[in-house]
């Protein structure tokens, strides 16, 4: 069965620090990997984008991986900003179709 | 500039009554979709649409219906089937090609009063 799964649910960190959110998949076969930040009351917006053959991809504070193998991607958030408060999505295609598999979510709460 | 737009932003309903949720896209993708947003789940697919008059239900296509009359719109309608309507939809387009990413309204928060 095609599954995201994030992890923490949620966190909370102090202004100025970094945090990882986690996810991990079956989705097969395997497309891509996206990372989505949604705000509060609004719509998703992607972040990165990650294919089969890239590990990392960076978008100014934000940095992806992924572990093709091991069905595993990690967002990095380095020097959290109050804006960055939010729900961060993992989301996956795979290679047939026009679907996509969301996570649940972590939803990050950074304070002053 | 391109986008989606949903309408409205925040909608009340009374029991019994059916609404219309309004999703406008001027990407030129042929690919729509409507999902449902409940806290602490993730979204869940409603309807979607490949192609110009043609749609497929989702995993909770029951209470709901839509129609892809123009490729510009997707309308969504909640009918007084659906048991448990109140929550935050979400309408997406992409380009009709595997693996597309997929660009999101801003939602509509719908509310059962």
């Amino acid at each position: 069965k095609n599954q995201v799964e994030q992890s923490p649910q949620s966190l909370i960190i102090l202004e100025g620090k970094n945090c990882t959110l986690q996810c991990n998949y079956t989705v097969s076969p395997f497309s891509n990997l996206r990372w989505y930040k949604q705000d509060t009351g609004r719509g998703p917006v992607s972040l990165t984008i990650m294919t089969f053959s890239e590990n990392t991809k960076s978008n100014g504070r934000y940095t992806a991986t992924l572990d093709a193998d091991t069905k595993q991607s990690s967002l990095h958030i380095t020097a959290s900003q109050l804006s960055d408060s939010a729900s961060y999505i993992c989301v996956v295609s795979p290679n047939t179709g026009n679907q996509f598999y969301f996570g649940t979510g972590t939803s990050l709460t950074v304070i002053p | 500039d391109g986008g989606i737009t949903q309408s409205p932003k925040y909608l009340f309903r009374k029991e019994g009554q059916n609404v219309t949720l309004s999703c406008e896209q001027n990407l030129n993708h042929d690919a729509m979709y409507w999902y449902r947003q409940d806290p602490g789940q993730g979204l869940r697919l409603i309807y979607y649409s490949q192609i110009v008059n043609d749609f497929q239900k989702g995993d909770i296509a029951e209470g709901y219906s839509v129609s892809r009359e123009k490729k510009e719109s997707f309308p969504l309608t909640v009918t007084s089937a659906q048991k448990n309507p109140t929550a935050f939809y979400l309408c997406a387009s992409s380009r009709d090609r595997v693996a597309a990413e997929a660009f999101f309204g801003q939602g509509t928060r719908l509310t059962v009063v």
